[in-house]
């Protein structure tokens, strides 16, 4: 089936530890995102990519670090310097940055800091 | 800065009813609207797509409006069933590389 795998579901950091989440689409799409969600607030964009080798800051980007290398891959590192990472990610894709566009998501990740 | 309302934060209806799920964004400069549903601990699954230049979107028992004019659009579902309970997010598109969310209303439909 086609879609969007994100791993690992759920993943523990330490304090001082980068970790990274995977995201995987096999839908051929040119576009990918990633949300994070904390509980009583809307969605908030990371970082996103319009094509293979190419990425922008969103809105909450610091602390955080992607690659872009396959078109299928999109990777997000939560790297020491986000000092309030527990919160659940949301990966995304659309065909690609046309505004017309829907957007679908993947199942999400949980990442907590203990 | 675009801002995305949904009121109420939730809601709860017996089965069978009709209901109406509100959303309101302050910037009317938008290129679409998306209804998403979330299941708890679970991604958002689209339910509708509303371009600018559209008034209205079906599919099934859902249908969305959207009035860009005064910065509003409604989900309306009908017959809600207990498997319809969720929460109900919208996100208006401003440009093409980002969405910007509401905080949802989290409806439980009663058997």
């Amino acid at each position: 089936d086609g879609g969007i795998t994100q791993s690992p579901k759920y993943l523990f950091r330490k304090e001082g530890q980068n970790v990274t989440l995977s995201c995987e689409q096999n839908l051929n799409h040119d576009a990918m995102y990633w949300y994070r969600q904390d509980p009583g607030q809307g969605l908030r964009l990371i970082y996103y990519s319009q094509i293979v080798n190419d990425f922008q800051k969103g809105d909450i980007a610091e602390g955080y670090s992607v690659s872009r290398e396959k078109k299928e891959s999109f990777p997000l590192t939560v790297t020491s310097a986000q000092k309030n990472p527990t919160a659940f990610y949301l990966c995304a894709s659309s065909i690609g940055q046309h505004s017309g566009n829907t957007i679908y998501f993947g199942e999400g990740s949980w990442l907590t800091v203990v | 800065k675009q801002e995305v309302t949904q009121i109420p934060a939730a809601l709860s209806v017996p089965e069978g009813e009709n209901l109406v799920l509100n959303c309101s964004f302050t910037d009317s400069a938008i290129y679409n609207l998306q209804w998403f549903r979330q299941d708890p601990g679970k991604g958002l699954t689209s339910l509708l797509l509303i371009q600018s230049s559209q008034r209205e979107q079906t599919s099934g028992r859902l249908n969305a409006s959207l009035d860009k004019s005064s910065g509003r659009s409604t989900l309306y579902i009908a017959a809600s069933q207990p498997g319809d309970s969720a929460t109900y997010l919208c996100a208006v598109r401003p440009e093409a590389n980002n969405l910007f969310f509401g905080t949802g209303t989290r409806l439980t439909v009663i058997p």
